[in-house]
């Protein structure tokens, strides 16, 4: 059964640079046709679609986030990774790793890891 | 970028209720659109995807359906399990983006 896991700092500067991990199991990021997600939701609001990264290694960004966003794997260690530079407080969510894959919405989500930026 | 309304931000129910969620794209996005469920402080499940396909495992009582610009989303009677909110999402063509979400409460 496939599972993704966020990890990462809960706690980041501004003008900072915030360093997330999506280690996924029971599947591989490689494989053919999956695209893996981050997206992010504030305290008390809604869900915002950060990027994506394909299985042979494209990646899409939000233009909304696109200068300070990088997702970058490791298939090796069955990981992706999402970078965020010169953050502020507007950037303070639950980041969320997901995977969906052609013609199907986020089908499979981690649980959200809580990313407050504060000095 | 398409933009995604939906349409009511919250309402009230009670159990045994139908209950019906729209969602309209700002521009057509043919099927490509997805529905999920989001209870506190979990993570959005999905229910829905091509607009009308359920999710293995949902109950049948969730229903999608709508093409184009306008879609909705229907309980057929809702159950305590079912208050959350709800939103939908189009993968047409990047940006994705979500719509604002629909609260349903007691």
């Amino acid at each position: 059964q496939l599972q993704l896991q966020e990890s990462g700092p809960g706690l980041v500067k501004p003008s900072e640079t915030l360093s997330l991990t999506c280690t996924v199991s029971g599947g591989s990021i490689s494989s053919n046709s999956y695209y893996w997600g981050w997206i992010r939701q504030p305290p008390g609001k809604g869900l915002e679609w950060i990027g994506t990264i394909y299985f042979n290694g494209n990646t899409f960004y939000n233009p909304s986030l696109e200068s300070r966003v990088t997702i970058s794997r490791d298939t090796s260690k069955n990981q992706f990774f999402l970078r965020l530079a010169s953050v502020t407080a507007a950037d303070t969510a639950v980041y969320y790793c997901a995977r969906r894959y052609y013609g199907v919405g986020f089908q499979i989500w981690g649980q959200g890891t809580m990313v407050t930026v504060s000095s | 970028d398409i933009q995604m309304t939906q349409s009511p931000s919250s309402l009230s129910a009670s159990v045994g209720d139908r209950v019906t969620i729209t969602c309209r794209a700002s521009q057509g996005i043919s099927g490509w659109l997805a529905w999920y469920q989001q209870k506190p402080e979990e993570a959005p499940k999905s229910l829905i995807y091509a607009a009308s396909t359920l999710e293995s495992g949902v109950p049948s009582r969730f229903s999608g359906s709508g093409s184009g610009t306008d879609f909705t989303l229907t309980i057929s009677s809702l159950q305590p399990e079912d208050f959350a909110t709800y939103y939908c999402q189009q993968y047409s063509s990047y940006p994705a983006t979500f719509g604002g979400g629909t609260k349903v409460q007691i």
